[in-house]
């Protein structure tokens, strides 16, 4: 069964560090998105990515966060100078497409970002 | 605002018996309906999808939507301990590529 991909799975980093986190999407999908939940909290989105561009993208997602797909197969999450409250679970997922059918999102198993 | 709303919980069922969770949803022209469950620590894992008003079955879970009434529901037969988790429903439009999650229900399955 094809998964979603992510690594780390835990990352600790000091508060100002930069971090980059790593997603393998479903490879027939299209559609890329970053997913944070903090804890007790709701999964909040981010950021979508279709066509090696953002397509959409949520207030939290400020110029501090980017996203980039390097390569064929990788999708990345950079977070430029951590703070505290970034700390959280964030998720990659992927979709087929964006039409009315092929529309769910799977999700990867999460990094969980501890900034100290 | 587009806002999902569902009922935090926690719900609790004794096994075997019918669990029936709820969404409400703040915006008419929402599309896509989603039902994700997630266990403590993990992420959520696709249940189902609807995106006409009516039932959808898939073996022991139904979901319904009534667009009209703007709301979702999530029935799960048979409930086993396994099934004890948080369930959350989402909503996405056709034209764009965010999924607006609830908050989530956590339910519990008595053995």
């Amino acid at each position: 069964e094809p998964e979603v991909t992510q690594t780390p799975s835990h990352q600790v980093t000091q508060m100002g560090q930069e971090v980059i986190l790593r997603c393998v999407p479903i490879s027939n999908h299209l559609y890329f998105y970053w997913y944070r939940q903090i804890l007790g909290q709701k999964v909040e989105f981010l950021v979508s990515f279709y066509n090696n561009e953002i397509s959409e993208k949520s207030e939290i997602f400020d110029d501090q966060f980017s996203v980039e797909r390097p390569d064929g197969s990788n999708f990345t999450l950079k977070i430029r100078s951590t703070k505290l409250e970034d700390s959280a679970m964030y998720f990659c997922a992927s979709s087929e497409a964006r039409g009315r059918f092929g529309t769910e999102a799977f999700f990867g198993q999460g990094t969980r970002l501890t900034v100290v | 605002q587009k806002e999902v709303e569902q009922n935090s919980g926690p719900l609790s069922v004794p096994e075997g018996a019918i669990a029936s969770l709820n969404c409400t949803y703040s915006d008419r022209v929402s599309q896509s309906f989603f039902w994700y469950r997630q266990y403590s620590g993990k992420s959520p894992e696709l249940i189902m999808s609807i995106y006409s008003n009516g039932d959808k079955e898939d073996g022991r879970f139904t979901a319904q939507l009534n667009k009209a009434s703007q709301y979702v529901s999530l029935l799960i037969r048979d409930s086993q301990p396994s099934d004890s988790a948080t369930y959350l429903c989402a909503f996405r439009f056709n034209t764009g590529n965010q999924f607006y999650f609830g908050t989530g229900t956590s339910l519990t399955v008595i053995p």
